[in-house]
């Protein structure tokens, strides 16, 4: 089975601290993905990479940045954190298949900035 | 605004009901997937179906296609109390990047 791990499940950090969010993903997936979820907002995507060292932004890049130095590893950096980005944080991956890539997701990061 | 978005927000039914719920689009697109994300997880994919396609089956799911319409369809038929959870379409471009939209959360009372 294809697994997705991300570093932490509950994250609590202080405002302008540097925040780190692993996923690694055991699949060998070219495609890796974050989004951010809140209530009412549904999944929106922060950033993605196709390949290594590649990354694209998604809809709300603002205020975060990403590194994948490895195939399997995809990081989130929140620079200077801010409490509007408390928030669950989901990373996803998928094969490169054209069209019809199905996702599979971690288990979630639950920031909370105080 | 987001490229799918679910009809109805939220959904309650009795054990052994059928559920539908509904996901409108913008754009082209590739494909259409539908998600489930039990309370506080991750999102399961349950089904996807191709531009070209109008209809497909997975066990108790049935996914319709409408591209003249920019919409699809969920059904899950006989439903359980394990059904109740989020359910989320996304729309995925050329591009292999997909477009989530806000859910529907479905309840399955036993």
């Amino acid at each position: 089975d294809v697994k997705v791990t991300q570093s932490s499940r509950y994250l609590v950090k202080r405002t302008g601290e540097k925040v780190f969010l692993e996923c690694v993903q055991d699949m060998d997936h070219e495609n890796m993905f974050w989004y951010r979820q809140d209530p009412g907002l549904g999944l929106r995507l922060i950033y993605f990479s196709y390949d290594v060292k590649m990354k694209e932004k998604g809809d709300i890049p603002e205020g975060y940045s990403v590194s994948r130095e490895k195939k399997e590893r995809f990081s989130l950096i929140l620079e200077s954190a801010s409490t509007n980005q408390t928030s669950m944080y989901l990373c996803a991956s998928s094969f490169w298949r054209g069209n019809g890539n199905e996702q599979f997701f971690g288990p979630g990061t639950r920031l909370t900035v105080l | 605004s987001q490229q799918g978005e679910e009809d109805p927000q939220a959904l309650s039914i009795q054990e052994g009901e059928n559920a539908t719920m509904n996901c409108s689009y913008k754009t082209s697109i590739n494909n259409l997937q539908w998600y489930r994300q039990n309370s506080g997880r991750g999102l399961v994919h349950l089904i996807l179906i191709r531009s070209n396609e109008r209809e497909k089956h997975s066990g108790r799911l049935r996914v319709t296609l409408d591209t003249s319409k920019k919409s699809s369809s969920l059904l899950i038929t006989a439903s359980r109390a394990a059904d109740t959870a989020s359910y989320f379409c996304a729309t995925e471009t050329n591009a292999g990047k997909s477009t989530f939209g806000d859910g529907t959360t479905l309840t399955v009372k036993p």
